[in-house]
């Protein structure tokens, strides 16, 4: 069925360093792919998203790759700072953009 | 952080009792979601809405209702046939079909059920 798969579940850092997060879909009818940081003890909130005619969208630190033809995609967090420290779960949506599948999280650690 | 509630933020309720999760957004957001979050294992959906009076099983609606009644609503009942209720439960909502294929969703504050 439809699966996303992210990849590494903890990744520790050193402030300053890029931290890389790897997500692939099953469904090739994906076609927009949201990233959700979640701070401990708050709600989800969208850091950046990709639709699938486009290959790389950046927002200051923060970019996101996409390769359809090998279903997976990435985020990329350069200059990581402390409070980049949260769980960041990549999704994808089908059916029209309505039901969302979401990777299993990456917890991030960005030490001082 | 305003625009979709979610109420109670804790819950406790004996095994074998229905229990209704409230959400409710203004921000008049056409679609509305379900999911439960565990721990390793991301969010999973439960139900969504993308009108009134409509709905869509997720991949886990087993032993879950809902209704949409109200475009501001989408109340979730966990029920006695839920093998493993307790879990934190997200409501979220998005703009739906008005805007560009697949939208950002907002979500609501969580609420967390203990079943004992």
């Amino acid at each position: 069925g439809e699966n996303v798969e992210q990849h590494p579940s903890t990744l520790s850092v050193q402030e300053g360093d890029s931290a890389v997060i790897k997500c692939t879909y099953s469904d090739s009818a994906s076609n927009y792919f949201p990233w959700y940081k979640q701070e401990l003890g708050k709600r989800p909130q969208l850091i950046i998203d990709i639709r699938s005619n486009v290959g790389e969208k950046k927002d200051q630190r923060i970019a996101v790759t996409l390769n359809k033809t090998a279903k997976h995609f990435s985020l990329h967090i350069t200059e990581t700072q402390p409070e980049d420290s949260a769980v960041y779960f990549c999704a994808a949506s089908l059916s029209g953009g309505f039901k969302t599948i979401f990777g299993a999280g990456t917890r991030l650690f960005v030490k001082a | 952080d305003g625009g979709i509630t979610q109420s109670p933020k804790y819950l406790f309720r004996k095994e074998g009792q229905n229990v209704t999760l409230s959400c409710e957004q203004n921000l008049n957001h056409d679609a509305m979601y379900w999911y439960r979050q565990d721990p390793g294992q991301g969010l999973r959906l439960i139900y969504y809405s993308q009108i009134v009076n409509d709905f869509q099983k997720g991949d886990i609606a087993e032993g879950y209702s809902v209704s949409r009644e109200k475009k501001e609503s989408f109340p979730l009942t966990v029920t006695s046939a839920q093998k493993n209720p307790t879990a934190f439960y997200l409501c979220a909502s998005s703009i739906g079909k008005r805007g560009p294929l697949g939208n950002e969703q907002f979500f609501g504050p969580g609420t967390r059920l203990t079943v004992l």
